[in-house]
C-alpha cells in the first residue's frame, strides 16, 4: 500500500500553546487528505477534508479556527491546535486518499496537553 | 441510530477457529466499504475493500449485502497475530469520506 507518514509521533506540550503536525504521502500525490482523531476506546472520528490548494472543510462541531489546516502542496497537509487544552490530548490521525478512493493512514500523532 | 455499527466484542477464539464480524450501516446510497485492522495505539491499515460480488484474500472474506446494508468479514483459520481491532468503514455515498464503525475486538488465544 501508499506511504503517509506522520510528524511528530508524539508530543506533550502546556495547556495554551500550538502545536502543529505534518502529514505526508510519500509515494504518491493526494489532492484529497483526511485529518481525524480517535479517543481511548473509541472510532476514528472525521475532524475534516483537506483540499489542496483551498479551504479545508471541516465536520460539524469542530472548530475551524481552532484546528487550522494547511494543504499547500500535494503531498503534504499540515494540522495546527491552536490554544490546546487538557480536553485536546487525543491521538490524531491522518489519511491520504489514494486514486483508488482508498485512504492510506499516517502512524497518528499522539497529543497530550498539560 | 448510529450511521455504521459494529459489535465491540471482544471475540475470544481459540487458535484455527473460524471467526465473522458484521457491521450495519443505515446510509444506502454508500458505495464503498472497507474492513480495517487497528493495532492497540497504532494508525488502522486497510486490510481490504468489500465488492459487490464478495472477495476474499488468503484467510479472510469480505461480503456486503446491499439490501440488509451490512458487510461481514470472515476469518479462517485464526492466528495468534490476527488479534486487533477490527473497524468496518462506509463511505458517506456523496463523497470520498469514510465513516468508522468503533470496531470490533478480536483476541486469539493459544
Amino acid at each position: 500500500g501508499a506511504v503517509v507518514s506522520q510528524h511528530p509521533s508524539w508530543v506533550i506540550c502546556k495547556s495554551g500553546t500550538s502545536v502543529k503536525i505534518e502529514c505526508r504521502s510519500l509515494d504518491f500525490q493526494a489532492t484529497t487528505m483526511f485529518w481525524y482523531r480517535q479517543f481511548p476506546k473509541q472510532s476514528l472520528m472525521l475532524m475534516a477534508t483537506s483540499n489542496e490548494g483551498s479551504k479545508a472543510t471541516y465536520e460539524q462541531g469542530v472548530e475551524k479556527d481552532k484546528f487550522l489546516i494547511n494543504h499547500a502542496s500535494l503531498t503534504l497537509s499540515t494540522l495546527t491546535v491552536t490554544s490546546a487544552h487538557p480536553e485536546d490530548s487525543s491521538f490524531y490521525i491522518c489519511s491520504a486518499l489514494s486514486g483508488g478512493a482508498e485512504q492510506f493512514f499516517g502512524p497518528g500523532t499522539r497529543l497530550t496537553v498539560l | 441510530r448510529k450511521e455504521v455499527e459494529q459489535d465491540p466484542g471482544p471475540f475470544n477464539v481459540p487458535e484455527g477457529a473460524t471467526v465473522a464480524f458484521n457491521c450495519t450501516y443505515s446510509n444506502s446510497a454508500s458505495q464503498s466499504f472497507f474492513w480495517y485492522r487497528q493495532d492497540c495505539r497504532k494508525e488502522p491499515k486497510l486490510l481490504m475493500s468489500v465488492y459487490s460480488s464478495g472477495n476474499e484474500d488468503g484467510r479472510f472474506t469480505a461480503q456486503l449485502n446491499r439490501a440488509s446494508q451490512y458487510i461481514s468479514l470472515l476469518i479462517r483459520d485464526s492466528k495468534l497475530s490476527d488479534s486487533a481491532t477490527y473497524l468496518c468503514a462506509v463511505n458517506d455515498g456523496s463523497s470520498y469520506k469514510l465513516i468508522f464503525g468503533s470496531g470490533t475486538r478480536l483476541l486469539v488465544r493459544p
